[in-house]
């Protein structure tokens, strides 16, 4: 059974750092394409970051572009986020989300953690 | 702003069959990108629901169907039952934005 489990999150002030985490097992990560997906409260799912199976090549969304890195270890069958610069526009629960197949391309997410809260505010 | 607009709800009586719209654009849904369905239950995380335009994987019931032309997309669910309430989204890729995109959701109601 896949399992992804994210923490790291919490309460953080205006212009400071956070690092999530996403701990995989269930499945061959090192095989896997994964992304970060964030929904701010009572809003709609917003596409974060995402990074191929071997971490040689990311993308993030142009609303972090700069700020947010995504990062994997297959050694450790972990997924990271490192969030710099964060504002209040970065409150949201933020999800780790796995690709449904390894076809390669925009595959779409076929298993998702439970979230973590992150919340900038002072 | 959503690059995929979506109505923001819909509604439906048990056993009716409601439609939800996704319209994207010629960098998107038009390009040829394939289009995804999540459904997300209160307070819990999205769940695959219809991938590749019109197919699901195993386990969601067959009263979930999903198609595309064009621009457009959607996602018919029939014979509508109350655990469907929900929220349900689109997602795509954009050619522009190089990114998955996503609708901005629609909340089911099941009067």
């Amino acid at each position: 059974e896949v399992q992804l489990l994210e923490s790291g999150g919490g309460l953080v002030q205006p212009g400071g750092s956070l690092r999530l985490s996403c701990a995989a097992s269930g499945f061959i990560f090192s095989s896997y394409a994964m992304s970060w997906v964030r929904q701010a409260p009572g809003k709609g799912l917003e596409w974060v970051s995402a990074i191929t199976a071997s971490g040689g090549t990311t993308n993030h969304a142009d609303s972090v572009k700069g700020r947010f890195t995504i990062s994997r270890d297959n050694s450790r069958n972990t997924l990271f986020l490192q969030m710099n610069s964060l504002t209040a526009e970065d409150t949201a629960v933020y999800y780790c989300a796995k690709v449904m197949d390894t076809s390669g391309g925009y595959r779409p997410f076929g298993d998702w953690g439970q979230g973590t809260l992150v919340t900038v505010s002072s | 702003q959503s690059v995929l607009t979506q109505p923001p709800s819909v509604s439906g009586a048990p056993g009716q069959r409601v439609t939800i719209s996704c319209t994207g654009s010629s960098s998107n849904i038009g390009a040829g990108y394939d289009v995804h369905w999540y459904q997300q239950l209160p307070g819990t995380a999205p769940k695959l629901l219809i991938y590749d335009n019109t197919n699901r994987p195993s386990g969601v019931p067959d009263r979930f169907s999903g198609s595309k032309s064009g621009t457009l997309a959607s996602l018919a669910i029939s014979g509508l039952q109350a655990e469907d309430e929900a929220d349900y989204y689109c997602q795509s890729s954009d050619s522009s934005l190089r990114s998955r995109v996503f609708g901005g959701g629609t909340k089911l109601t099941v009067l």
